[in-house]
């Protein structure tokens, strides 16, 4: 199972909206990641998980809150966003076991619409 | 600052051509190299990775080779179809991070 999850798969909230975004994966990956895409543009990095603890934050508005409840799960969550933050949200995992960091699985992304 | 850029930004052929997508990167210092597709509003699916040490990877019909000396990849898509078509990335590894940094893409087009 090769399987990143992320829900829900499309959001349209409100500029002072509290909302969150969901990823799960069962591979047993200890790295986890949130990118932004904006239409037309590679992802960018937002922020990275290993072992449940935030090792790398891009400067990323505390708007965006990410959070890492287990191993499994890692969640974004959103309060305040502005229009300019709509785009496709993706999650990934990744093996990483001492100095080896394996192939990086992607989910199927959130499409947020901020109104 | 390692950038990776992506040559061509769009490519269209018949199907049935063998086709080259380039990627190259300008520090020599990565992990690995990982070649994903993208079709459009989805998320990114993993087609090779490459470890630094490695050459080359191959998976059915694709093929990407490594240089790191030179900072260049390509990966090789033999007898295109239709279904091949989607946006090909090129990612590295940065060596001491965990941070992919991506290629702008390359749009495929198979026609029929």
């Amino acid at each position: 199972d090769t399987e990143v999850t992320q829900t829900p798969k499309h959001l349209v909230m409100g500029m002072t909206n509290k909302k969150s975004l969901k990823c799960e994966q069962h591979m047993g990956h200890r790295a986890m990641y949130w990118y932004k895409q904006k239409a037309k543009k590679p992802p960018e990095l937002m922020f990275v998980y290993s072992y449940e603890k935030l090792s790398i934050n891009e400067s990323v508005p505390s708007r965006f809150s990410p959070e890492c409840p287990n191993s499994s799960l890692l969640n974004l969550h959103l309060h305040a966003l502005q229009p300019e933050d709509s785009a496709l949200y993706l999650c990934a995992s990744s093996q990483e076991r001492g100095r080896r960091i394996g192939a990086a699985f992607f989910g199927q992304g959130t499409r947020l619409t901020v109104v | 600052k390692q950038e990776v850029t992506q040559i061509p930004a769009a490519l269209s052929v018949p199907e049935g051509e063998n086709l080259v997508l380039n990627c190259s990167f300008t520090d020599s210092a990565i992990y690995n190299l990982q070649w994903f597709r993208q079709d459009p509003g989805k998320g990114l699916t993993s087609l090779l990775l490459i470890q630094s040490s490695q050459r080359e990877q191959t998976s059915g019909r694709l093929n990407a080779s490594l240089d790191k000396s030179s900072g260049r990849s390509t990966l090789y898509i033999a007898a295109s179809q239709p279904g091949d078509s989607a946006t090909y990335l090129c990612a590295v590894l940065i060596q001491g991070a965990q941070k992919l940094v991506f290629g702008q893409g390359t749009r495929l087009t198979i026609n029929p």
